[in-house]
């Protein structure tokens, strides 16, 4: 299967600083690039889904002013947790599909843990 | 509001037997139907996936496709108590993919 990375695999600062998460796709072209978080003992939720090189689309109820998403490239897309704070703790899973792949298969990366003081 | 329904669980299921796993799905227009397991504290990763209805086996692994009834089922043969995870099934229909819940499976030694 294809290869996604994620850089920092954990992080820790402090509440008011923003801390920014990369997804890169090792050995493909990703399209299509998912962010999700997922909190202890809960399922997978998706925060927004970006595509290379247009504006990312975020589910409701996600701030984008807060969780800014850039996919410049087909091979990396980046998270930016801006003013973090206590609640925003958690697991930050990205995943990564293209559309030359069978039915949007998604590959998912190691995931960040995030922890705001 | 299409959805994506697990048992939560947790099911146990003794070292060697078979574990069963179903989800149901709402939308009749799903398409691929994917199997993903995940260990705590990591990222899930894919197990299985399907797209045609019947039975498609891989290893100790099949997973089932009953799309008039809307549903999809995995089945681990010969468990192991390495099996134990959530395990997690996805659907995509119109270019969405909708996750389940997830069910937490235990193998008992």
């Amino acid at each position: 299967g294809a290869v996604v990375s994620q850089h920092p695999s954990w992080v820790i600062c402090k509440s008011g600083t923003s801390v920014k998460i990369e997804c890169r796709s090792l050995d493909f072209q990703a399209t299509t690039m998912f962010w999700y978080r997922q909190f202890p003992k809960q399922s997978l939720m998706l925060m927004a889904t970006s595509n290379e090189g247009s504006k990312a689309t975020y589910e409701q109820g996600v701030e984008k002013d807060k969780f800014l998403i850039n996919h410049a490239s087909l091979t990396l897309s980046t998270l930016t947790v801006t003013s973090a704070h206590p609640e925003d703790s958690s697991f930050y899973i990205c995943s990564a599909s293209s559309v030359t792949r069978e039915d949007n298969e998604q590959f998912f990366g190691p995931g960040t843990r995030l922890t705001v003081l | 509001q299409k959805e994506v329904e697990q048992n939560s669980g947790p099911l146990s299921v003794p070292e060697g037997a078979i574990a069963s796993l179903n989800c149901t799905y709402s939308d009749r227009g799903s398409q691929s139907f994917f199997w993903y397991r995940q260990y705590s504290g990591k990222s899930p990763e894919l197990i299985m996936s399907i797209y045609s209805n019947g039975d498609k086996e891989d290893g100790r692994f099949t997973a089932q496709l009953n799309k008039a009834s809307q549903y999809v089922s995995l089945l681990i043969r010969d468990s192991q108590p390495s099996d134990s995870a959530t395990y997690l099934c996805a659907v995509i229909g119109n270019y969405q993919l909708i996750w389940g819940a997830g069910t937490k499976l235990i193998i008992k030694p």
